[in-house]
């Protein structure tokens, strides 16, 4: 079974400041792993995906197969950056479904 | 531009009714997700289809069903709703194969009272 954690629940930053949100996941083999962003009144939209490798809006996130996580990384939060955040998977054995982690809400205060 | 839409915003049911969520996708994509969002909880996955007529069960199946008559049409189906499917329901879809990525409509709050 492929099973997704994401330890808080909220998160709150000042402005400027480094934000990290942890993901660690349960899967036997080669997963792919996903960021996903929901900014208030608009729909969940890919953030990054790990087999990308690159830096989306100032995050990253690294896959780390000996401690099974993907933590998302920005060094200086802003204030747009505040949302739900969610860590999917997607398992080659699963059909290609994606599986969720609970989400983290970031909020950034000024 | 991918269009993922749903065919309403916000729904209010009775306790009992049968309560249809519909999903259109304008880019001929062969697989389509219907989760459910709830807080704490993530999206749970409630069906899926790889292709017309095709349908499988995700992870929370029970009281509901599914219907792909059309490639760009994939409804959700509550038999008889209960007041435990108060929830965001979120449809998506994507191309099939590894690489590509899976795009999601606004969503459905449905209260079922």
């Amino acid at each position: 079974a492929q099973r997704v954690t994401q330890p808080e629940k909220l998160l709150s930053v000042f402005k400027g400041a480094p934000v990290e949100l942890k993901c660690n996941y349960s899967y036997s083999g080669s997963p792919e792993l996903f960021w996903y962003v929901q900014y208030s009144r608009q729909r969940l939209q890919l953030l990054l995906r790990h087999i990308s490798r690159e830096s989306i809006k100032g995050f990253t996130a690294d896959l780390n197969k000996g401690e099974t996580s993907f933590h998302l990384k920005k060094p200086f939060a802003q204030e747009e950056d505040s949302a739900m955040y969610y860590c999917a998977l997607r398992g080659k054995a699963a059909g290609n479904k994606l599986t969720f982690g609970g989400g983290t809400r970031v909020l950034v205060k000024p | 531009d991918v269009k993922v839409t749903q065919s309403s915003r916000y729904l209010v049911k009775r306790t009992g009714e049968k309560v249809f969520l519909e999903c259109v996708q304008d880019m001929d994509h062969e697989n389509m997700f219907w989760y459910r969002q709830d807080p704490g909880l993530g999206l749970r996955l409630i069906y899926f289809s790889y292709d017309v007529k095709m349908k499988e069960k995700g992870d929370i199946p029970e009281g509901y069903s599914v219907s792909r008559e059309k490639k760009e049409r994939f409804s959700l189906i509550l038999e008889s709703a209960s007041t435990n499917q108060t929830s965001m329901y979120l449809c998506a879809s994507r191309l099939s194969g590894e690489l590509y990525e899976q795009f999601f409509g606004p969503g459905t709050r449905l209260t079922v009272l």
